[in-house]
């Protein structure tokens, strides 16, 4: 069955410090891969995704991530963060199978220190 | 300007009574998702639709009803037999079969007590 790791809950960064956020999938085929951002009892907005081809994404807000397939992982960067970027991050897969349903993951909760 | 609309923000009802939950959109997608959301745990699809007046169940449908008589709308009937219906509702759409990437709306906090 297809999942969606994001082994860290909760990271804190300092302001204008780098970011790196981990997802690890399961899914047999070439995934989709997504990006999503949630600001507290919002909706959720996309980031980035990724379908084929270059393996490094550029996304919205100066976000990038890059696919590795060996690793079968997704990470989500930033080289410097900004006070704004405080948000939850969800990871997720796209299942063609199932009308390219998303299966998310649990999601990481970025706190930004000034 | 085009989007997803969810109505009412937030919405309490009484255990026992079936509740309604709105979604329209007016990007002219095919495609509409219904996910809940409750801490910890992402987000899980309900109900899913790729064409009007045809809908498919998703991985927790149990205690859900929706329906698709307008592409643009397709509202979620949280009933009485769904055991733990407080949470955090999110619509979705893609332009349809084929397309991947899903937008959603600003979603609406169900409470029952």
């Amino acid at each position: 069955a297809q999942s969606v790791t994001q082994p860290d809950i909760h990271i804190t960064v300092s302001e204008g410090a780098s970011l790196e956020l981990r997802c690890n999938y399961s899914y047999g085929a070439t995934p989709y891969l997504f990006w999503y951002v949630q600001s507290p009892g919002q909706g959720l907005q996309l980031l980035l995704k990724y379908f084929s081809g270059d393996t490094l994404v550029q996304g919205i807000k100066g976000f990038e991530a890059e696919f590795k397939r060996s690793q079968s992982s997704f990470n989500l960067r930033k080289p410097s963060v900004h006070w704004s970027d405080a948000a939850e991050y969800f990871c997720a897969v796209g299942v063609r199978e199932y009308g390219n349903k998303l299966v998310f993951g649990a999601g990481t909760i970025l706190r930004v220190k000034s | 300007d085009g989007g997803i609309t969810q109505s009412p923000k937030y919405l309490f009802r009484k255990e026992g009574q079936n509740v309604t939950l709105s979604c329209e959109q007016n990007l002219n997608h095919d495609a509409m998702y219904w996910y809940r959301q409750d801490p910890g745990q992402g987000l899980r699809l309900i109900y899913y639709s790729q064409i009007v007046n045809d809908f498919q169940k998703g991985d927790i449908a149990e205690g859900y009803s929706v329906s698709r008589e307008k592409k643009e709308s397709f509202p979620l009937t949280v009933t009485s037999a769904q055991k733990n219906p407080t949470a955090f509702y999110l619509c979705a759409s893609s332009m349809g079969q084929g397309a991947r990437e899903q937008y959603f709306g600003p979603g609406t906090r169900l409470t029952v007590t």
